[in-house]
């Protein structure tokens, strides 16, 4: 088991709904990521959280709207998505930002989401 | 792209044999790290090495580095079932703000 937990674990909605991720951490990370993977490929980067602010957004589109309330959680809220967003939604941590650290990061498990 | 290459793609061994994989990279580096991923689930982190290391070791892994090369290698040795996972090699770059993941390697350990 892992030490970020992500909600739900799997996740089916249309391309109506409006539904959010959720990410949790209580190790006193400072920094909180979103990642996108697809079936068999590399994850790739959504959002950087550095101290509560976001720091980074890798061209995302605006479908996907990353929040932090608090150092130790992380929501992703999504709306009006498409069938090819269906992927494995990775939460992670690390204890500074990767910049100013040599900072591994610490993943969830996921959350398997598939638009129909 | 920014993201490393791995080789090979996929590799399949017995148990007991070791594993050697790959990474390439084209930045210069911070520090350069493994992680492995099983089936459908988080990458778990392996091991980190810096830039100014050579080599490093963690029970059954070694891994060297080569920045001349930009290059990178991991070796699990006496290779278990449980190794069988996808492993990815990730690094940070010196500038920019992007924390690269290589293609990844997927092992697979035949008991």
């Amino acid at each position: 088991d892992t030490e970020v937990t992500q909600t739900p674990k799997h996740l089916v909605m249309g391309m109506t709904n409006k539904k959010s991720l959720k990410c949790e951490q209580h190790m006193g990370h400072r920094a909180m990521y979103w990642y996108k993977q697809k079936a068999k490929k590399p994850p790739e980067l959504m959002f950087v959280y550095s101290y509560e602010k976001l720091s980074i957004n890798e061209s995302v589109p605006s479908r996907f709207s990353p929040e932090c309330p608090n150092s130790s959680l992380l929501n992703l809220h999504l709306h009006a998505l498409q069938p090819e967003d269906s992927a494995l939604y990775l939460c992670a941590s690390s204890q500074a930002p990767w910049r100013m650290s040599n900072s591994p990061l610490h993943f969830g498990n996921g959350t398997r989401l598939t638009v129909t | 792209s920014q993201q490393g290459e791995e080789d090979p793609q996929a590799l399949s061994i017995q148990e007991g044999e070791n594993a050697t994989m790959n990474c390439s990279y084209k930045t210069s580096i911070n520090n350069l790290q493994w992680y492995r991923q099983n089936s459908g689930r988080g990458l778990v982190h392996l091991i980190l090495i810096r830039s100014n290391e050579r080599e490093k070791h963690s029970g059954r892994l070694r891994v060297t580095l080569d920045t001349s090369k930009k290059s990178s290698s991991l070796l699990i040795t006496a290779s278990r079932a449980a190794d069988t996972a996808s492993y990815f090699c990730a690094t940070v770059p010196n500038t920019g703000n992007q924390f690269y993941f290589g293609t990844g390697t997927s092992l697979t350990v035949i008991p």
